[in-house]
């Protein structure tokens, strides 16, 4: 149990479009989900915290008006990238935890790996 | 400084035991955590453990965590050329959907 899939696994595009990831969790539902993102041989960084029919919270220096973050229903949520431009381009990985663990569990999804040329 | 600090690299012989290690500074940490990760992939859930626990056992991986010296190590019996991965320590402060905060990882490379 406790799976996370994440669409599309890698996506390339030209500066200044837009990228949506979605984020779903596959046999559970999530209030909160979690957005990462991880650079080459760097930790990850968590960017926001989705939270379902709410705003997400983001974290200090993620601008919040380029990462856009919709958590629609229990079990999607997702990013989009706006105006992308090449220093966006990383591995962006969402994470949630199943209901009646404390929250204190987190699965995470594959990740998709951005490009922007 | 980094709030989670890990060795960058650990190299073993297949069939040999690995001890990756995790240092972290934040008396208040409630849960500690060890992820894996493969080539291009996500992260995998290991194991994890309770702050006040101080050792937990999951068939070939061993949890020790030091509290008194915020140490945390993962040890993989065995150790399998499909061990080879990225490992990532992580700790979460406070209860109910608490945020992580990893570790950069540590380079596992089992060789035959």
């Amino acid at each position: 149990g406790a799976v996370v899939s994440q669409h599309p696994s890698r996506v390339i595009c030209k500066s200044g479009t837009s990228v949506k990831i979605e984020c779903r969790s596959l046999d559970f539902q999530a209030t909160t989900m979690f957005w990462y993102r991880q650079f080459p041989k760097k930790s990850l960084m968590l960017m926001a915290t989705s939270n379902e029919g709410s705003k997400a919270t983001y974290e200090q220096g993620v601008e919040k008006d380029k990462f856009l973050i919709n958590h629609a229903s229990l079990t999607l949520s997702t990013l989009t990238v706006t105006s992308a431009h090449p220093e966006d381009s990383s591995f962006y990985i969402c994470s949630a935890s199943p209901p009646g663990q404390g929250g204190e569990t987190q699965y995470f999804g594959p990740g998709t790996r951005l490009l922007v040329l | 400084g980094e709030d989670v600090e890990q060795s960058l690299f650990l190299s073993v012989r297949e069939g040999d035991s690995s001890v990756i290690n995790c240092t972290y500074t934040d008396s208040s940490s409630t849960y500690l955590y060890w992820y894996k990760q493969e080539p291009g992939a996500g992260l995998q859930l290991l194991t994890y453990i309770f702050s006040n626990m101080d050792m937990k056992q999951d068939q070939r991986l061993t949890v020790l965590l030091n509290k008194k010296d915020k140490h945390l190590s993962l040890r993989i019996a065995d150790t399998q050329t499909g061990d080879s991965a990225i490992y990532f320590c992580a700790e979460s402060r406070g209860s109910g959907y608490s945020t992580l905060t990893f570790g950069k990882g540590t380079m596992l490379l089992v060789s035959p």
